[in-house]
């Protein structure tokens, strides 16, 4: 699976879109962009996945770039309970379901 | 997610001791897994299983067993527990859609202290 670099942390003001970076400079074209997010030690949570399209769902927005080498993580109005780690995660589809998680981006929404 | 549990969901050991974590699922999901989380880490994969008949180790599988007693049962065993085995452990399950992405639900999680 290719590697994900995500920012450790970042801040965002409540009601606000919160904008997450990923860049997976050696992805495949094979591989899926997922990403999940982690409240406080909890287990982790799926949130929306793609692969070249961008993708909405009812979490999030992903918008991947046309040479897929980022991706952007959108949560349009940040509450403060989207407070966690979000993971960027790039696999291939079907490949055992494995997860290979990195640090994650550590997203605090402050009121 | 209440369709994957996991028990005991705290437990404190001593050195030596064998420890077994259960996970049940209700998603009729034919694939699980077992996680551990150090603090500040993500999570690393220890096993994993794609049907009863079927395990495989993860990343981290020393010092661990596990058992596919059933579909929806996977458990993790540590035979002689120790203290850099203190983690927090996630299970989790998937299905599998080839049209479709193969999200995991993961339980709760089991915090282990290993004294």
């Amino acid at each position: 699976d290719a590697k994900t670099t995500q920012p450790p942390s970042m801040d965002c003001a409540e009601g606000r879109a919160a904008n997450l970076p990923c860049n997976h400079s050696t992805i495949s074209g094979n591989e899926y962009v997922y990403w999940y997010r982690q409240i406080h030690s909890q287990g982790p949570q799926y949130i929306i996945h793609g692969l070249k399209n961008n993708e909405t769902n009812e979490m999030a927005s992903l918008i991947i770039t046309e040479d897929r080498k980022s991706s952007t993580l959108i949560l349009p109005h940040a509450t403060l309970r989207d407070t966690a780690v979000y993971y960027c995660i790039v696999r291939v589809n079907n490949a055992g379901n494995m997860l290979t998680f990195g640090g994650g981006t550590r997203l605090m929404v402050k009121p | 997610d209440a369709d994957v549990t996991q028990t005991p969901r705290n437990r404190i050991t001593k050195t030596g001791k064998r420890i077994m974590l259960e996970c049940s699922q209700t998603k009729g999901h034919d694939r699980m897994y077992w996680y551990r989380q150090d603090p500040g880490l993500g999570l690393r994969l220890i096993y994993y299983s794609f049907d009863v008949k079927d395990i495989n180790k993860g990343e981290i599988s020393d010092g661990y067993s596990v058992s596919r007693q059933a579909q929806a049962k996977f458990s993790l065993s540590l035979e002689s527990a120790i203290p850099n085995q203190t983690a927090l452990y996630f299970c989790a399950t998937s299905g599998v859609n080839r049209l479709s992405g193969n999200e995991q639900f993961f339980g709760p999680g089991t915090r282990l202290t290993v004294l």
